[in-house]
Formats: structure tokens, C-alpha cells, sequence
């Protein structure tokens, strides 16, 4: 089973930020939260992942609560390109599969 | 650098037969990952390796479907007698040591069964 609860589905307007929620109130503390995006037809691509403290790559940043309950994937600048389907997920520091929920369908429009 | 490439991007086959699907990793990986993914469904997993061994093999849906990794590189997935529900796009990922480590995915190999 997915630890995680994500919207089913977003629109972003082009050149703005998207904010892409995520709540897994369930989380333990050994355990981190991973950022994936699928766009049709091609396999997972990794976004981002983070601990506790918030993270920022050349993709996106992560925001992380304090109480790490939730966190907020963030494309400062989508492109249409960015369309694609977000998954929040949750991988413990030792050997875990990646179990991934429906995810977020993310939309970029013109 | 090279990413983790999966072989034959498309499969259609047979009900009956047997196919055999291939995934190699990124080079110094040694954790390998087979899920599959049906239309419109979420990534379900099928087996992991570290290094040649499958410690985790819970996700194989049927004994039909088996792996093997030689030389902690390689991977093939071979499911005999292939059924319709069998259709589905089966991804490979690889880590650099363990789950907690990024998996880095392949494109799949788009499987259908006539």
C-alpha cells in the first residue's frame, strides 16, 4: 500500500510555479520521501528526495513540514514539458521497493 | 552517462509463448529492480536483486515469471506461457547500493499478449 495521499490531478499556467502537495502523516523516522515524475510512454524519472531539511536541485525544491507529515514538491518555473504524472513517495533507509500511488497528474497549460 | 536501457522496447507476442526481457543496468550498480506497470495502474513490483541474488522475489504474480541476474549485471526477466493479462509495460531500475538509494528507471518494454 502507498503511504502517501496526493491530488488526483493540477494545472499550472506556464512560467509559474507549481506546487505539487504531499501528506504522509504515517512516516517514520528513518525513512525518506522521493519525488518521482512519469511522462507518457517513457519509465520513472527521479526528481528529488529529501530527509527532513528542504532540498533544491536543478528540477525543483523540496519542502519538508517540521513534523515531517507533509511535504510540497516545487517547479518554480513549469514548462509544458513539465506535464507529466508526480509521484510522493516514501523509501526507508535500508532495502525498500518503491511503492508508488496514483500519484498526481500535473498539467501545464499555454 | 549511459542510463539503465532495456531490450526489446516493444514485445507482442502469443498467448502460450514464452518471452524474455532484458535490462541493464548502470555500470557499478549493484541493486536491480523489475516492476511492471498495466494501462492507467500505478508501478507494481516484481523482484529485486543485490548483486546475482533475489532476496525479494514476493512480487512475482505467478511461478510463470522468473529472473536471473549473471555477473551482478545483466538482468533477464522470462515469463513462460505468456497470458493477456500479462500485457503491461515492464520497467527495470537500478541503485547504486541499496533502496535507499535513487533507483534510476529504464524506459520499459512495452509487452502485449495477442
Amino acid at each position: 500500500d502507498a503511504k502517501t495521499t496526493q491530488p488526483t490531478s493540477m494545472d499550472c499556467a506556464e512560467g509559474r510555479a507549481a506546487n505539487l502537495p504531499c501528506n504522509h502523516s504515517t512516516i517514520s523516522g528513518n525513512e525518506y520521501v522521493y519525488w518521482y515524475r512519469q511522462i507518457h510512454s517513457q519509465g520513472p524519472q527521479y526528481i528529488i528526495h529529501g530527509l527532513k531539511n528542504n532540498e533544491t536541485n536543478e528540477m525543483a525544491s523540496l519542502i519538508i513540514t517540521e513534523d515531517r507529515k507533509s511535504s510540497t514538491l516545487i517547479l518554480p518555473h513549469a514548462t509544458l514539458r513539465d506535464t507529466a504524472v508526480y509521484y510522493c513517495i516514501v523509501i526507508k533507509t535500508s532495502y525498500d521497493k518503491v511503492i508508488f500511488g496514483p500519484g498526481t497528474s500535473l498539467s501545464v497549460i499555454p | 552517462g549511459a542510463g539503465v536501457s532495456q531490450s526489446p522496447s516493444n514485445k507482442v507476442t502469443e498467448k502460450g509463448k514464452d518471452v524474455e526481457l532484458r535490462c541493464d543496468p548502470i555500470s557499478g550498480h549493484t541493486a536491480l529492480y523489475w516492476y511492471r506497470q498495466s494501462l492507467g495502474q500505478g508501478l507494481e513490483f516484481l523482484i529485486y536483486f543485490q548483486g546475482n541474488s533475489a532476496p525479494d522475489k514476493s512480487g512475482l504474480p505467478s511461478d510463470r515469471f522468473s529472473a536471473e541476474r549473471t555477473g551482478g549485471s545483466v538482468s533477464t526477466l522470462t515469463i513462460q506461457r505468456t497470458q493477456q493479462e500479462d500485457s503491461a509495460v515492464y520497467l527495470c531500475a537500478s541503485s547504486l547500493l541499496s533502496g535507499k538509494d535513487t533507483q534510476y528507471f529504464g524506459p520499459g518494454t512495452r509487452l502485449t499478449v495477442l
